[in-house]
């Protein structure tokens, strides 16, 4: 079975540019969870949906962060106008059943930098 | 709020000595509770989990952990660590709002 898919792994941004981060979870959850996690810290809840329904996103720090999943299945989530405080690796996880059972399945995440 | 706390940010151990890592939860309730383990530059993989029964659960790579209600802890253990041990591990707890997680410990296991 395949795993949580993330793209891309690296991103080196300026401030005020903008990236978009790329989730495919597992096929058949239906929930998948968007994490931010600074450097030596741990995993921070950004949104998380079920199906294509947004269930919470009132951890997203800002208006500049958007998180969409159209059609229940692939996520993206969108930074714009970058700031150095950005800087972490952004994590996918995904869920069967509404994530009742509470195990969360990871993707590589993906780091980014912004200068 | 739900939390979790991991009080040790760093553990330094000798390969085959055992190991104990430490995780409190702050709950009016019993949560469901977990740990995860995170090699480098990978994401994190679930090492075991507990929702009700027996308080010793089994994971995977003869790691164990021990629920207490009375202490509000959920402690990690095994009884001999290998290098390949060496990775950062979490506690975190489930509520509605999906996982809560610690800052992690970091374990270096030396030879």
């Amino acid at each position: 079975e395949a795993g949580v898919t993330q793209s891309p792994r690296y991103a080196v941004l300026q401030e005020g540019q903008a990236v978009s981060f790329w989730c495919d979870p597992i096929s058949g959850h239906d929930t998948l969870y968007w994490y931010q996690q600074p450097r030596d810290q741990g995993p921070q809840l950004l949104v998380y949906f079920r199906d294509e329904a947004v269930i919470d996103n009132s951890q997203l720090p800002s208006d500049r962060f958007s998180a969409v999943r159209p059609k229940g299945t692939n996520s993206t989530l969108k930074i714009q106008s970058a700031k150095q405080g950005d800087t972490a690796t952004y994590l996918c996880a995904s869920s069967p059943f509404g994530g009742v059972t509470g195990q969360l399945y990871f993707g590589e995440g993906s780091k980014l930098t912004v200068l | 709020a739900q939390s979790v706390t991991q009080p040790d940010a760093r553990v330094t151990v000798s390969e085959g000595a055992s190991l104990q890592l430490r995780c409190k939860y702050s709950s009016s309730v019993t949560p469901y509770l977990f740990w995860y383990v995170q090699y480098p530059r990978q994401g994190l993989q679930l090492l075991l989990k507990y929702y009700s029964g027996d308080p010793v659960v089994q994971g995977v790579n003869g790691f164990e952990a021990e629920f207490s209600k009375s202490n509000s802890s959920f402690h990690l253990r095994k009884a001999s660590v290998h290098w390949s041990d060496s990775a950062v591990y979490f506690c975190s707890n489930n509520y509605a709002q999906g996982l809560t997680f610690g800052l992690g410990t970091r374990v270096s296991v030396f030879p």
